[in-house]
């Protein structure tokens, strides 16, 4: 059972479309954190949000925490093909990082 | 490149056997981690080790046991094999190794198959 879930599990859109991943919880976290997992490789850390209500804006990506620190999202604007990949949401507890089961994002040319 | 190295990049063993994968950790860092990811149940925390010392445990069979040497590095090792264990094995490091709103950067991954 994952603490954190996801939605959509899977997501295919052309290039220059947006997009958003969800990532919920019932359980509130210290901060979340966003990765993304390309194919034969260990996730990269994208972003980590510590602050309900806080918004954090890396060029196209815009990434959103909850008020009551349970949920997150993730906004992609102008998606390109080297957006493609498993994006993880994960949250932090003491010393703990727990996963959801990732959205896998395919941006076709 | 994170700068976590991680080998063997694959292994292939039987049920029943015993294997040791290994981590070096990013230089600087004192922290490593590890991961097991798998179809069914996605990236799951199994331990933390800070310093030499165990840090805190996830879902870590009791089959499965670790360690971090002097020199930082960590072997992770995994016993009585079954099938359900192939999975990938991801080690991560990072560098106070206090809190997991650390940035945490993961190695390329061992990619375990149980026969």
């Amino acid at each position: 059972t994952q603490l954190l879930e996801q939605s959509p599990q899977f997501l295919s859109i052309q290039e220059g479309e947006n997009l958003t991943v969800y990532c919920n919880s019932s359980s509130v976290f210290s901060s979340l954190q966003w990765y993304r997992q390309e194919p034969g490789e260990g996730p990269v850390l994208l972003v980590t949000v510590v602050t309900g209500g806080e918004v954090k804006k890396l060029k196209r990506l815009t990434f959103q925490f909850g008020d009551a620190r349970k949920d997150s999202s993730l906004h992609i604007t102008a998606a390109q093909p080297g957006d493609t990949g498993l994006y993880l949401c994960a949250g932090a507890e003491d010393y703990k990082l727990s996963f959801g089961a990732g959205t896998t994002v395919t941006v076709r040319a | 490149d994170s700068g976590v190295t991680q080998t063997p990049k694959h292994l292939i063993t039987a049920t029943g056997q015993r294997v040791t994968l290994r981590c070096s950790p990013r230089s600087g860092d004192l922290s490593v981690y590890w991961y097991q990811q798998s179809l069914d149940q996605g990236l799951q925390f199994l331990i933390q080790y800070y310093n030499g010392e165990e840090r805190a445990k996830g879902n870590i069979l009791e089959r499965f046991s670790a360690q971090q040497f002097p020199d930082l590095h960590s072997e992770l090792n995994l016993s009585s094999l079954e099938l359900g264990d192939s999975a990938l094995y991801f080690c991560a490091s990072s560098p106070r190794g206090g809190l997991a709103q650390e940035t945490q950067y993961f190695g390329p991954g061992t990619r375990l198959l149980v026969l």
